[in-house]
């Protein structure tokens, strides 16, 4: 009955470098989300998973991002090259569908600190 | 596209009631109120529908306001287990339950 769960929970890189965060959603849930929480902000929307495919990338901020997900369950978010404005804490978030009627079960984070 | 809450902040001492605000530019047929604690995933409070349904926890009450885009969440004898912040979400163009969510409104129940 686990929930979802990301990992690392924290991350420390130097500028330029390459990080790589797992998501692992509830079992059976087919929709995942990326959101992003800057210190003060409110979730801002990265991408979503449908299964595996990604039908919208739009909130990705640059082509530094990038997520893929496998088996319609394990979800990476990959950025590359990174900077400081990409410090922040990236949640992931599953639900049962994409339908508008559920829920978003949200993970723990992953707080980025880019030096 | 952001939703605005207000207030940001609000204390109130255990057992006072509050209501926090959320309204939008842009139509809106559903709206998601979570609340995060400090270093703690955001937890799923409500969704209210366009069209009067509502999905939540029993001890929270929420309203929403389709033609003035606005939907309010009320807090009624508050508890110590209250405090933390809570974000309304708003649905982005596209399908998908993708969110965008406000600054937050912060809340602190003290005895």
């Amino acid at each position: 009955g686990a929930g979802v769960s990301q990992s690392p929970s924290n991350k420390v890189t130097e500028k330029g470098k390459d990080v790589e965060l797992r998501c692992d959603p509830i079992s059976g849930h087919t929709a995942l989300y990326w959101y992003r929480q800057s210190l003060g902000q409110g979730l801002e929307f990265l991408i979503y998973f449908q299964g595996n495919s990604a039908p919208d990338k739009s909130g990705l901020p640059s082509d530094r991002f990038s997520a893929e997900r496998t088996g319609g369950s394990v979800s990476t978010l990959t950025i590359q090259r990174t900077q400081q404005e990409d410090s922040a804490v990236y949640l992931c978030a599953s639900s049962a569908t994409s339908g508008v009627y559920n829920e978003q079960f949200f993970g723990p984070g992953t707080r980025l600190t880019v030096l | 596209q952001q939703p605005v809450q207000s207030p940001q902040a609000v204390i109130l001492r255990e057992g006072e009631d509050a209501v926090i605000n959320c309204s939008s530019s842009k139509a809106l047929y559903s709206v998601h109120w979570y609340r995060q604690k400090h270093g703690e995933a955001p937890v799923f409070l409500m969704i209210l529908l366009k069209g009067g349904e509502q999905k939540g926890h029993e001890k929270i009450s929420a309203s929403f306001n389709e033609k003035k885009q606005q939907s309010s969440l009320y807090l009624t004898a508050s508890q110590l287990s209250y405090s933390g912040t809570y974000f309304c979400g708003t649905p982005l163009p596209g399908g998908g339950n993708k969110l965008t969510f406000g600054t937050g409104t912060q809340l602190k129940v003290e005895l």
